[in-house]
């Protein structure tokens, strides 16, 4: 069975700084991919950036990195520069082989202080 | 391209009465799925569709139906509405699917919150 764990259930950083939130998951599967969204206060989940089990590189989005380690299976989303309307719940979360299934994390709630 | 959009954004309904919400998309997705959203337990898969007439359950169908009568909209019906399913409801929609690649990514609508009375 498919599983995210992120263990930070809140997170701060200032405004103009990076942060890190922390992913990681656990499946047997060989073929998988890890999804990061945003979910603001107004409700809305806003897909954010995708890596695949098979790309060599970190995927990257605007502000938005992906470090990748297979080895350790975690997916952190580095945040560059934070602003303000980074305020929002992260969540991680993976679909693995021919399952239709996206499995969440149960959130990491950012706060951006100016 | 509105993306997925769904209706209606809030709905009060008392025990017992019936609702059905929509969601339509415009990105010529294949695949489409309804999630129901509570405080401390994520978001759980109500129902999924692979493709225009077929619909399947996910981890919570009981007390939903669905139908998906054209690829672009997908609806989620409660018939006897309770209490528990008092919720934030949304729907998304992929291209694909258990590809492992990025045409799985699902793209959300923006929500309905319901409230059971």
């Amino acid at each position: 069975a498919q599983k995210i764990t992120q263990t930070q259930p809140g997170m701060f950083v200032q405004e103009k700084e990076a942060v890190t939130l922390d992913c990681t998951y656990d499946t047997s599967d060989q073929s998988y991919g890890l999804f990061w969204y945003k979910q603001p206060s107004s409700g809305e989940m806003i897909f954010l950036i995708y890596q695949g089990s098979y790309d060599e590189q970190n995927a990257t989005e605007g502000r938005y990195s992906l470090n990748f380690q297979k080895a350790r299976k975690s997916a952190n989303l580095v945040i560059s520069a934070s602003q303000l309307g980074d305020s929002a719940m992260y969540f991680c979360a993976m679909t693995q082989g021919s399952n239709y299934k996206l499995t969440f994390g149960k959130g990491t709630l950012l706060t951006v202080n100016p | 391209n509105a993306g997925v959009t769904q209706t209606p954004k809030f709905r009060v309904l008392k025990t017992g009465q019936s609702m059905t919400l929509l969601c339509a998309q415009d990105m010529n997705h294949e695949y489409m799925y309804w999630y129901r959203q509570d405080p401390g337990m994520g978001l759980r898969l109500i129902h999924y569709s692979v493709g225009e007439g077929t619909t399947a359950k996910g981890e919570v169908p009981d007390g939903y139906n669905v139908s998906r009568l054209k690829k672009q909209n997908f609806l989620l019906g409660l018939e006897s509405a309770a209490p528990s399913q008092t919720s934030v409801y949304f729907c998304a929609s992929s291209l694909y699917r258990g590809s492992g690649g990025a045409a799985d990514t699902q793209y959300f609508g923006p929500g309905t919150r319901l409230t059971v009375l």
